[in-house]
């Protein structure tokens, strides 16, 4: 089945500068891989996603690349921000049962 | 749309008892999804339902048991109540593809003391 690993597990970062997360997965029929942003109390909101017929996705200051010969997709912030700290999840998609599975999450911490 | 919604939000029980937790996914979504979310930790699986029908488990023990209805809205059971099932249940719906967008609910705070 599916396994997802994230890294780091924490991360601070000066406001203005780049955060990237990484995460690699096993299945190499996944084709579907999501990145959940957590803030404080609230729940996981989708804010990119990327299919596995794409190499790259931006959307304003947040991108995510996939690399499937290796087998690992990254997250991409840029001129980060205090309201960027939050947790970050990202999941891949089980071909075989269609269960969603999550990496550990990333503490992000933008300091000001 | 409506989002994804739960019911109820916060929620204190006794040890020992039992709890019914609600979610109604986003009209047209089948698949619902059941979390655990205990504080500073990731997103524990639960369960998966789609058109009624348990597709996933996770490895929670029996005392957590689920269901789905026709409309698609679900409930997550939870008997005997231990201390340690104090956390945030989150539930996220989905059209129930391989390519699915899931979406979150708020959550249940449920508190065992």
């Amino acid at each position: 089945g599916e396994n997802v690993e994230q890294h780091p597990s924490t991360l601070s970062v000066q406001e203005g500068d780049s955060a990237v997360i990484k995460c690699t997965y096993s299945d190499s029929a996944s084709n579907y891989f999501p990145w959940y942003k957590q803030e404080l109390g609230k729940r996981p909101q989708l804010i990119i996603d990327i299919r596995s017929n794409v190499g790259e996705k931006k959307d304003q200051r947040i991108a995510v690349t996939l690399n499937k010969t290796a087998k690992h997709f990254s997250l991409h912030i840029t001129e980060t921000q205090p309201e960027d700290s939050a947790v970050y999840f990202c999941a891949a998609i089980d071909s075989g049962t269609y269960k969603y599975i999550f990496g550990t999450g990333t503490r992000l911490k933008v300091l000001a | 749309k409506a989002g994804v919604t739960q019911t109820p939000r916060y929620l204190i029980k006794t040890r020992g008892q039992q709890v019914t937790l609600s979610c109604s996914p986003i009209s047209g979504h089948r698949s619902v999804s059941w979390y655990q979310q205990t504080p500073g930790q990731g997103l524990q699986f639960l369960f998966e339902y789609f058109s009624e029908t348990q597709r996933n488990k996770g490895n929670f023990p029996g005392r957590f048991s689920g269901r789905q209805f026709s409309n698609s809205r679900s409930e997550m059971n939870v008997s005997t109540l231990e201390l340690g099932d104090s956390a945030l249940y989150l539930c996220a719906s989905s059209l129930g593809g391989r390519e699915r967008e899931q979406y979150f609910g708020p959550g249940t705070r449920l508190t065992v003391t």
